[in-house]
């Protein structure tokens, strides 16, 4: 079956330009999680989706960054007025509700802020 | 606060070697340990995982126990192949809350023929 789409996969935009970065979950996943790849931090996670419950933004580095999930499935990312250190590989991630189940990688969204 | 310490890359071996890639962790509770590959190109995918202590996760040639007493996931292979080149992640997740999954900083393996 299909996996974790993400769009576009590559991102170009200027210093101080909003940018939003879409994620399809695998239907019927009810868990949904965004990481952010960079060079100087690794792997962070950013925000996590479960179902109908309001999301844990405990990972977002600041208040220009926000996420939201319609229906369940799809989500946005969305950064604010962007800055050069916004730069990085953007992931999202789907799973089950189940305990320890398997997260599902999406192949990332590359932004780069010039 | 949870926290995942990865063995610096690069690593470079010839086919065949023996790898060892070193993971360390702390963690509140009993975290679940997986590692996560990256192949060139390609999204993260999980390798193997292991729940429990004494567990050993196992795939692909690849091994890694979950050792308590020394919060070590070690990776490991017994003979590489030049299709094993990609960059390595090890993780862990603890039970509740966003069960988010905290990596290390990865390591890029690269077998050479």
């Amino acid at each position: 079956g299909a996996g974790v789409s993400q769009s576009p996969s590559n991102k170009v935009t200027e210093k101080g330009k909003d940018v939003e970065l879409r994620c399809d979950p695998i239907s019927g996943h009810t868990a949904l999680y965004w990481y952010r790849q960079s060079l100087g931090q690794g792997l962070e996670f950013l925000i996590y989706f479960q179902g109908n419950s309001a999301p844990d933004k405990s990972g977002l580095p600041s208040d220009r960054f926000s996420a939201e999930r319609t229906g369940g499935s799809v989500s946005t990312l969305t950064i604010q007025r962007t800055q050069q250190e916004d730069s990085a590989v953007y992931l999202c991630a789907s799973s089950t509700d189940r305990t320890y189940n398997e997260q599902f990688f999406g192949p990332g969204t590359r932004l780069t802020v010039l | 606060g949870n926290s995942v310490t990865q063995m610096e890359g690069p690593v470079t071996l010839s086919e065949e070697a023996f790898l060892t890639i070193n993971c360390t962790y702390t963690a509140t509770g009993y975290p679940s340990l997986f590692w996560y590959v990256q192949y060139p190109g390609e999204g993260l995918q999980l390798l193997l995982k292991a729940t429990k202590a004494d567990d050993k996760g196992s795939n692909k040639g690849f091994e890694a126990t979950y050792r308590k007493e020394t919060t070590s996931f070690h990776l490991e292979k017994g003979s590489v192949q030049v299709s094993d080149s990609a960059v390595y992640f090890c993780a862990l997740r603890t039970l509740g809350g966003n069960e988010k999954l905290t990596f290390g900083t990865g390591t890029r393996l690269t077998i050479i023929p």
